[in-house]
């Protein structure tokens, strides 16, 4: 697994763009980046994935750099239900083992 | 999605007692589950790789004599924690798989506080 670097915090306002970045640098050719947040007090969420194109789907958006040294993910207008923990996670080898870092703490103000 | 269930999703028992979560998968088959504990403000931390009809995978540092899991069926993963201690009051969570979605896609579940007194 790659390891991945994250913002500790970010703050955004309910209805704006979120761009949480992530940087994973050591990735290599077959490894997928993959998205997660948490809740507080809950299990994690999937949330997106992808390997070189961006992906787009109901939840949010993912860009991933022409490099794939590192990504953002986007969630298009926030919501006061999107502060979570986004977690960022780079692999391929591990079937299922996810290791998560810190992660970025997403607070969304009204 | 997929769904994952855990049980109980709240428990408190005395130092020394044991407790058992389980993990369920409810609308699909999974060989492989994994169990992850998260102490407050810290993130997710993997314990084990939990195998259907076979022993568990330890992470370095978790006491598989302590942590024991069984995976007796495709849909059914258990941990129980033995003779618990208060720094095992912790958040355990499990996670699992459909085969189709790809590993990467992990569906947890609620999660289960324990608390030891």
């Amino acid at each position: 697994d790659a390891k991945t670097t994250q913002p500790t915090s970010m703050d955004c306002a309910e209805g704006r763009a979120a761009n949480l970045p992530c940087n994973h640098s050591t990735i290599s050719g077959n490894e997928y980046v993959y998205w997660y947040r948490q809740i507080h007090s809950q299990g994690p969420q999937y949330i997106i994935h992808g390997l070189k194109n961006n992906e787009t789907n109901e939840m949010a958006s993912l860009i991933i750099t022409e490099d794939r040294k590192s990504s953002t993910l986007i969630l298009p207008h926030a919501t006061l239900r999107d502060t979570a923990v986004y977690y960022c996670w780079a692999g391929g080898t591990s079937y299922g083992k996810l290791t998560f870092g810190q992660g970025t703490i997403l607070t969304v103000h009204p | 999605g997929a769904v994952v269930s855990q049980h109980p999703s709240r428990v408190i028992c005395k130092s020394g007692t044991s407790v058992k979560i389980e993990c369920r998968s409810l609308d699909f088959q999974a060989t492989t589950m994994f169990w992850y504990r998260q102490f407050p403000k810290q993130s997710l931390m993997l314990m084990a790789t939990s195998n259907e009809g076979s022993k568990a995978t330890y992470e370095q540092g978790v006491e598989k004599d302590k942590f024991l899991i069984n995976h007796a069926s495709l849909t059914l993963s258990t941990l129980t924690v033995t003779s618990a201690h208060p720094e095992d009051s912790s958040f355990y969570i499990c996670s699992a798989s459909p085969s189709a979605s790809g590993w990467g896609e992990q569906f947890f579940g609620p999660g289960t506080r324990l608390t030891v007194l």
